[in-house]
């Protein structure tokens, strides 16, 4: 069974840094590329980033980009995001999910909040 | 970007209903690249449909997808009491990936 196991929200100041880690298990993880999808509050998805099966590859959306950093320790069966100068719309759920075009799988997400 | 516009933006419906959910893309989808999920509060969203009409791995089969030009819907045969909840769009043919808004689909 896969799992998606999202860690490392919370609450950052505007400006501020946070890195999320999901640890995936149940399928060969080096076999796929990853993605991260936000959910603000009340609000529908967004597509956040991505990431092929080495790491060679990286995407983002442009609302993030310049700021996020999505990296993966295949070693560890671990995605991460660097999430720097965060701001007040960056506030969100964090959803690991495993592939890059559509997502059969999803965390439960981490919960990222950004206030003073 | 294809921006992604779901109608109607909430349908009020009796189990035992048909629903029919749209999907209008601003501009063509490479080859009808386009996903529909389904999210309930407090969960992670369920991917439905994917290739605009194949039913993903144990997906009952009340749910149907459909394309036509920039025109994609969902359809759910006969509403049970676990589909009301939001469901979304999405298109992964052209970067950056999009999704729609969501419909709600709740209980009349």
């Amino acid at each position: 069974e896969v799992q998606l196991l999202e860690s490392g929200g919370g609450l950052a100041q505007p400006g501020g840094s946070l890195r999320l880690s999901c640890a995936a298990s149940g399928f060969i993880f080096n076999n796929y590329a990853m993605t991260w999808v936000r959910q603000a509050p009340g609000k529908g998805l967004e597509w956040v980033s991505s990431i092929s099966t080495t790491g060679g590859g990286t995407y983002y959306a442009d609302s993030v980009k310049g700021r996020f950093t999505i990296s993966r320790d295949n070693s560890k069966d671990t995605l991460y995001l660097q999430m720097n100068s965060l701001r007040a719309e960056d506030t969100a759920l964090y959803y690991c999910a495993k592939d890059y075009r559509y997502y059969a799988s999803w965390g439960q997400g981490a919960l990222v909040t950004v206030s003073s | 970007e294809i921006v992604l516009t779901q109608s109607p933006g909430t349908l009020s419906l009796s189990p035992g209903e048909r629903a029919t959910l749209s999907c209008r893309a601003s501009q063509s989808v490479t080859s009808y690249y386009l996903a529909w999920y389904q999210q309930k509060p407090g969960q992670a969203p369920r991917l439905l449909i994917y290739g605009a009409a194949s039913r993903a791995t144990g997906i009952p089969d009340r749910f149907s997808g459909s394309a036509s030009g920039t025109d994609f819907t969902l359809t759910i045969s006969r509403l049970e009491p676990e589909d009301f909840a939001v469901y979304y769009c999405q298109q992964y043919g052209s970067s950056p990936w999009t999704f729609g808004q969501g419909t709600k689909v709740e209980i009349k």
